[in-house]
C-alpha cells in the first residue's frame, strides 16, 4: 500500500515569494491533515479535511496561508507572500475518517521550506 | 486548549537496555487518546503505541509499554531491550474526543531525542 507522498520534499525562497506544497493521501482515506513542524518543536496543526470540506482551521494563518482539498483527494497547501519565520517542515498526514477515536493518523515525508 | 510537555529534550541509553520517556499533558477533558511517534532522521513519522483514555490498562507493543497515569496526566514511555534502529526523535500527542465536527488532530509536544550507544 502506498503512503502519504508529499511533493517538492525541498524548497527555498526569498521572503515575500509565493510557494505551494502537494500532498496526495493514502488511497481511500477521507481526513487529510497538514501539520508545521518548526525546527526543535513537535508539530502544530494547520488544517483538517474531511474529504474537500475543513472541519478545523483555527490555527491556519489566513492571512498568508490558504489550502485546498477541491475533489476530497489531493491538497494543496500555499503560502503567500511568505515570511522568514515560516521557515519549516510542513506534514501531510491522512487517516480513514471513520473513527475518531481509532483512526491512525499515516504521516508524509514533509517538505522542508527555507525561507531567505 | 490541551498542552503536552515532554521535560527531556535528549536522552541517552546503552543498547539492549531499558529506557523511559516522560510527558505530562494539561486539558479538562474526560475522554481522549494518547499517542508516541517515533521520527527518525530524515523519515517519515510513525506511530509507536496509542492508549484510550477510559482504558486503565496500559497499552504495550512488544518492547514498547507505557505508564498511564491519567489522575496525574502522566503518559510516559518505556523502551525495552533498546535496539539501534530505536534512535529517534520520540513525541507524545494528545487527541480529544470531544471537539465536535469531527476535529481531531494532535497536540504534540515538542519532542525527546533518543540517542542508542552501542
Amino acid at each position: 500500500e502506498a503512503g502519504v507522498a508529499q511533493s517538492p520534499r525541498y524548497k527555498i525562497i526569498e521572503k515575500r515569494q509565493s510557494v505551494a506544497f502537494w500532498c496526495n493521501p493514502i488511497s481511500g482515506h477521507a481526513t487529510l491533515y497538514w501539520y508545521q513542524q518548526i525546527l526543535g518543536q513537535g508539530p502544530k496543526l494547520l488544517i483538517q479535511f474531511q474529504n474537500n470540506g475543513v472541519v478545523d482551521d483555527s490555527q491556519l494563518p489566513k492571512d498568508r496561508f490558504s489550502a485546498e482539498r477541491l475533489k476530497g483527494v489531493d491538497s494543496t497547501l500555499k503560502i503567500q507572500p511568505a515570511k522568514l519565520e515560516d521557515s519549516a517542515v510542513y506534514l501531510c498526514a491522512s487517516s480513514l475518517g471513520v473513527d475518531t477515536g481509532t483512526d491512525t493518523q499515516y504521516f508524509g515525508p514533509g517538505t522542508r521550506l527555507t525561507v531567505l | 486548549a490541551q498542552t503536552v510537555t515532554q521535560s527531556q529534550p535528549e536522552m541517552s541509553v546503552q543498547e539492549a537496555e531499558t529506557v523511559t520517556l516522560s510527558c505530562t499533558y494539561d486539558t479538562s477533558e474526560s475522554d481522549y487518546y494518547l499517542f508516541w511517534y517515533k521520527q527518525p532522521p530524515s523519515r517519515q513519522m510513525i506511530l509507536v503505541i496509542r492508549q484510550e483514555a477510559y482504558k486503565q490498562q496500559n497499552a504495550t507493543e512488544n518492547r514498547f509499554s507505557v505508564n498511564f497515569q491519567k489522575a496525574a496526566k502522566s503518559f510516559s514511555l518505556k523502551i525495552s531491550d533498546s535496539q539501534l534502529g530505536d534512535a529517534a526523535m520520540y513525541f507524545c500527542a494528545y487527541r480529544s474526543l470531544q471537539s465536535g465536527g469531527g476535529a481531531d488532530g494532535l497536540t504534540f509536544g515538542k519532542g525527546t531525542h533518543l540517542i542508542i550507544q552501542p
